[in-house]
């Protein structure tokens, strides 16, 4: 069946980009999302890209997306505290409504 | 509050009993969606409605979990008997149509 999967945690600087990659099975999406959560706090879309696109930009965010290899990035360029969070790479593969999700990876910030 | 509130937050209950969660999600949505995250795993559907009617249903519910949404607005998800393995956060997410969907904070369960 479809599948997304992620690192578990990626550990960065504050202030260096961040770079969270995600890998998909199924191709057949219109669109590959990124959710945020952070502790406490529902899941919030953080940005989506079209899978006629191979980049979208979005202030500090960049979304790079290779069909080719299935593979799906997000970088957080000049990381914060306030970035700290897991964020999530979701496939809706035949439906806008079934969402297949990675397990999240845990970004934790050091000073 | 324009958002997708649930209650409750946190519900903690013993094995075998019954534990209904509600949603509400954002007035205009038509479409309204159940699921579950267990801890170091990323969100699990469960079940959709467009309007009152439950479209889709997941493998994952099984015949103790029941899903309504009687109006169209709110729904309800009621576990029934439940069992340790039920415990997890149960998120609830609406949209307009397929447009983006905005999630609940969740409610956490733990069956003790």
């Amino acid at each position: 069946g479809e599948d997304v999967e992620q690192s578990l945690f990626l550990s960065v600087r504050e202030g260096d980009s961040s770079v969270i990659n995600c890998t998909y099975t199924d191709s057949s999406s219109t669109y590959l999302y990124w959710y945020k959560q952070e502790p406490g706090a529902g899941l919030q879309l953080l940005t989506y890209i079209f899978s006629n696109m191979d980049m979208k930009q979005d202030q500090r965010l960049t979304v790079l997306l290779n069909k080719k290899d299935k593979h799906l990035s997000l970088r957080i360029a000049d990381t914060q505290t306030g970035d700290s969070a897991i964020y999530f790479c979701a496939d809706p593969p035949d439906s806008n409504y079934q969402l297949i999700w990675g397990a999240g990876t845990k970004l934790i910030i050091k000073p | 509050d324009t958002g997708v509130s649930q209650d409750p937050r946190h519900k903690i209950t013993k094995r075998g009993q019954n534990v209904t969660f509600r949603c509400d999600p954002i007035s205009e949505h038509n479409r309204l969606y159940w699921y579950r995250q267990t801890l170091g795993q990323g969100p699990e559907f469960l079940t959709y409605f467009q309007n009152e009617a439950q479209l889709e249903k997941s493998r994952l519910l099984s015949d103790r979990f029941s899903a309504e949404r009687p109006k169209g607005s709110f729904s309800t998800l009621e576990i029934q008997r439940t069992e340790q393995g039920d415990s997890a956060m149960y998120l609830c997410a609406s949209s307009l149509d397929s447009t983006e969907a905005f999630f609940g904070q969740g409610t956490r369960l733990t069956v003790v």
